[in-house]
Formats: structure tokens, C-alpha cells, sequence
């Protein structure tokens, strides 16, 4: 079946800092790619997506590239402010929206 | 748009009383989902419906959950007799792959504590 696995942190970065949260999946066919972000006391927002190989999601100075060649996904933001200290989840899903995986969350923290 | 809205926000009941969440999916979503979120182990999908009908309840823990989806702007998650383990932040999502919205939606979950 399809699954996620991502680096399960904590991290923990100083302000300015440059960003990486790995992620590589398994599915069959061509999913679709998430990054979610959940802030203290919030539900999951979508931070940024991909739907076919090669392309690149970015939302707010993050960004991730589809990888089909090596089935990954990483997160990566030039860098961070306090604001982006949250839990990041990578996910996928079929084509038909089906089939969600959740990987287990990476808790970044970031320190003024 | 109104976002996905989940009611109460938070719920304290005690061990062996019925607990009803609610859910309110984003209007036109087809697909609604049911996750459970503890430290322990952390998101769970427990539940969902393709256009009101549930598809896939596999992760439905135990019989004392059952979950409704009544009209397509409406769903609950029951849980008769809760029990200390239930405690968790329960989440409603919704997506809608026919109009390509394939990314699901979260609502700002239910917390409950059941002592």
C-alpha cells in the first residue's frame, strides 16, 4: 500500500536558518503530493502541493519539489522566523483524492 | 467560504457518557473525513463518505464509534460509552477530487478529554 515516511525531528533551528524536512513516499501510479502545516491548538492547513513529476510547490517562502525519480518530496525554506515553529506533515493521495497517507509529523521549532 | 466547521470545540465528559461530535464540510465537497490525533500515535483516519455514504470505516476503532452522515452538509461521530482512552483532538476534513480539489480541508478540530 502507499506510505510516507518523513523525518521525525524534533528540529530545532535558530532564526535565518536554512530548512529541510525529508520526505520520500511509496505508491504505485502517479500521486498527488502534500505539505501540511499545523499550527498550536489548529487544525492541518495545506501549505503547498504537486500533482505531477517535476513540478514544484511553494507557498510563504517554502518550497517542494515532485522528485519521481527518487520518491521524495523535501521541504525546504531559505530561512525560518519564530512563526514557522509548527508540526509539518507530508502526505499523498491518488488522483481520485483517495487513498490519503498522512506521514507522522516533523515538530520544528525555531528560537529567536 | 466558511472552512470546514466542527462543533464543540471542546468536550469534558466523563467515563461511560455519550459524546456527539459535529461536522459541517465545506459546501460542494464530495468526500468527508474522520481523523483522530494523540501524541501517541498520531493522526488516525477513522472514517469517510463519498457523497454521504461511507466508504471505508476500517479504522473505526471499536463499536463503541459509529459515525453518520445524514445530508451532505452534516456529519456526526458517536462515541457510546466513552472512555478515558478516547481522549484526543478530533478532526473533520473534506475535499473534492470532481472539481479537482483532490487536497483535503481541515476544520479546527474538537479537543476531548474523558476522565
Amino acid at each position: 500500500g502507499n506510505s510516507v515516511t518523513q523525518m521525525e525531528g524534533p528540529v530545532t533551528l535558530s532564526e535565518e536558518a536554512f530548512l529541510t524536512i525529508n520526505c520520500t513516499y511509496t505508491a504505485t501510479g502517479y500521486p498527488s503530493l502534500f505539505w501540511y502545516v499545523q499550527y498550536p491548538g489548529e487544525g492541518l492547513q495545506l501549505l503547498l502541493k504537486a500533482t505531477k513529476a517535476d513540478d514544484k510547490g511553494s507557498n510563504k517562502g517554502f518550497e517542494a519539489t515532485y522528485r519521481k525519480e527518487t520518491t521524495s518530496f523535501h521541504l525546504e525554506k531559505g530561512s525560518v522566523q519564530v512563526s514557522d515553529s509548527a508540526v509539518y506533515f507530508c502526505a499523498l493521495c491518488d488522483n481520485y483524492g483517495q487513498n490519503f497517507v498522512f506521514g507522522p509529523g516533523t515538530r520544528l521549532s525555531v528560537l529567536p | 467560504d466558511a472552512g470546514v466547521i466542527q462543533s464543540p470545540r471542546h468536550e469534558v465528559t466523563e467515563m461511560g457518557q455519550e459524546v456527539t461530535l459535529r461536522c459541517k464540510p465545506i459546501s460542494g465537497h464530495d468526500y468527508l473525513f474522520w481523523y483522530r490525533q494523540t501524541m501517541m500515535r498520531g493522526l488516525e483516519l477513522l472514517i469517510y463518505f463519498n457523497n454521504n455514504v461511507p466508504i471505508d470505516d476500517s479504522g473505526m476503532p471499536e463499536d463503541r464509534f459509529s459515525a453518520k452522515m445524514p445530508n451532505a452538509s452534516f456529519s456526526t461521530l458517536k462515541i457510546q460509552p466513552s472512555e478515558p482512552r478516547d481522549s484526543a483532538v478530533y478532526f473533520c476534513a473534506s475535499s473534492s477530487p470532481a472539481r479537482a480539489h483532490v487536497e483535503q480541508y481541515f476544520g479546527p478540530g474538537t479537543r476531548l478529554t474523558v476522565t
